[in-house]
C-alpha cells in the first residue's frame, strides 16, 4: 500500500543551527515527491518537486534531496521565521496524492 | 497572475446537511484537486478533477462528490454531513502535462464545522 511517514513529528531548533528533515515513502510508480510548507490556518505553500533518485534542489536556507526510498529536507543556519509545519507529498502513477501528517518546526531566536 | 481561491472562508453546518464548497484555480492551471485536513493532520486526498472529469480518488465514500467547470473553476459536494467531516478543505490546482508529477498550489481553505 502507497504511504508515506514523516519524522521527526516535532523539532525545536536554535537560530543558526541545521538540521534534516525526513519522508519515507513507500509507492509502486513515482511520478513526483514534493515538500510544501505550511503556516497556521493558511493552505501549503509549494517548495519543491523531485522526480528521481539522486535529484536535489535548493531555496534560500533550503536543500530537498531524493533517493529511492526516502527524500530528506535539510535546512542550514534557519532563522525564526523558517518557524512552519513541513509537509512531504507525493503522486503515484494512478494520480492519487499523498501526504505525510508534517514535521512542526519552531527555530528560538 | 491569480492564485487560487476558496469561498466561504468559514462555514457552519448541522449534522445531515448538505454543503458545497467552491475553488477558483490559478489561471493557466487544468486541474484541480481537492483535500481534506483534520486538526493536526496532514491534508487527505479527496479527488482530482481533469478537463471536467474524475481523474483520481482517494479513500472517501461516493458523498462526497464534485464538478469541475469549463473555466477550470470547482466544486466539492458533501451530502449527509458527518461530525467527522467537520475539517479544513484544501482545493488545489495544477497544469496536468500528462507526463510527469504535478506541482500544486493551494487555496487558503474553507473551514468546515459540523455540528
Amino acid at each position: 500500500e502507497d504511504q508515506v511517514t514523516q519524522s521527526p513529528e516535532a523539532l525545536r531548533l536554535q537560530e543558526g543551527e541545521s538540521s534534516s528533515l525526513n519522508c519515507s515513502y513507500t509507492v509502486s510508480g513515482l511520478r513526483g515527491l514534493f515538500w510544501y510548507r505550511q503556516d497556521p490556518g493558511k493552505g501549503p505553500e509549494f517548495l519543491f518537486t523531485l522526480y528521481s533518485a539522486g535529484e536535489e534542489k535548493e531555496k534560500e536556507r533550503l536543500k530537498a534531496t531524493l533517493t529511492k526510498k526516502e527524500s530528506f529536507l535539510h535546512i542550514t543556519a534557519p532563522k525564526p521565521e523558517d518557524s512552519a509545519t513541513y509537509l512531504c507529498a507525493f503522486s503515484d502513477n494512478f494520480n492519487k496524492f499523498y501526504f505525510g501528517s508534517g514535521t512542526k518546526l519552531n527555530v528560538k531566536p | 497572475e491569480t492564485g487560487v481561491t476558496q469561498s466561504p472562508t468559514h462555514l457552519i453546518k448541522t449534522r445531515g446537511q448538505q454543503v458545497t464548497l467552491r475553488c477558483s484555480s490559478q489561471s493557466g492551471h487544468n486541474t484541480v484537486s481537492w483535500y481534506q485536513q483534520a486538526l493536526g493532520q496532514g491534508p487527505q486526498f479527496i479527488f482530482q478533477y481533469y478537463r471536467e472529469e474524475e481523474n483520481g480518488r482517494g479513500n472517501f465514500p461516493p458523498r462526497f462528490s464534485g464538478l469541475q467547470f469549463p473555466n477550470y473553476s470547482s466544486e466539492l459536494n458533501v451530502n449527509a454531513l458527518e461530525l467527522d467531516d467537520s475539517a479544513l478543505y484544501l482545493c488545489a490546482s495544477s497544469l496536468e502535462s500528462g507526463t510527469s508529477g504535478n506541482e500544486q498550489y493551494f487555496g487558503p481553505g474553507t473551514r468546515l464545522t459540523v455540528t
